[in-house]
């Protein structure tokens, strides 16, 4: 049963601190997507990959935020220092290209930051 | 700028009830997706439409494209419990078809109680 695997599913930590959040894809897709989701704004595109180069990451606030996909069966979401406006719940999703843009989401990171 | 307006924002029936939900842009879309998220969960692919006018119907879900497909519209018949969750319709970006970005709308809560 493939599935996108995101840890950790939860996550608290105190302000200042750095968070690394992990996105393990669908074995064979080769577009990663990270959004975050909150009640206020919904879910955001913060940056995607296709083929593990960064396509468009300007949903994303570049002080703070990086996102990498060191091989392919790897994407990671870094905050550092992260701020209590970060609390959300982030997702990563994975897609093939041309495949009518189906995306496959993970269960989220549910980040709170105190 | 693409623009995915949901309504309602927030539905609370009985079980057993009927319901609409709306999703409409003044964008056209070379089609659409409604994704359901339960709650810990990532959304999950419910449908695609692709061409105007087209119906679709998953058992008791029935998934509408408007005919100029600006709009579309997801009618639940008898709801269950089962069925709670929050409803988000997408649409791929205006020339990124073949990139698999997504804009979503603000989604619809929906509780079917018992």
């Amino acid at each position: 049963d493939a599935r996108v695997t995101q840890t950790p599913r939860h996550k608290v930590t105190e302000m200042g601190q750095e968070v690394t959040m992990r996105c393990q894809p669908i074995l064979g897709h080769n577009t990663v997507f990270w959004y975050r989701q909150t009640m206020m704004q919904g879910l955001e595109l913060l940056a995607y990959f296709r083929n593990r180069a960064p396509l468009d990451d300007s949903g994303m606030p570049k002080d703070r935020f990086s996102a990498e996909m060191p091989d392919a069966t790897l994407a990671t979401l870094k905050i550092q220092p992260s701020e209590p406006r970060d609390s959300a719940v982030y997702f990563c999703a994975s897609g093939s290209q041309g495949a009518s843009n189906i995306q496959y989401f993970g269960a989220g990171t549910r980040l709170s930051v105190l | 700028t693409q623009l995915l307006e949901q309504s309602p924002q927030f539905l609370s029936i009985q079980e057993g009830e009927n319901l609409t939900v709306y999703c409409n842009s003044s964008s056209v879309f070379s089609s659409l997706q409604w994704y359901r998220q339960e709650p810990g969960e990532g959304p999950v692919l419910l449908v695609t439409v692709v061409t105007g006018g087209e119906v679709k119907k998953l058992k008791r879900l029935t998934f509408q494209f408007g005919d100029a497909r600006k709009d579309s519209s997801l009618h639940i018949t008898a709801a269950q419990p089962g069925d709670t969750g929050l409803y988000l319709c997408a649409g791929p970006f205006v020339g990124s078809s073949n990139t698999g970005k997504l804009i979503f709308g603000q989604g619809t809560t929906l509780q079917v109680k018992p």
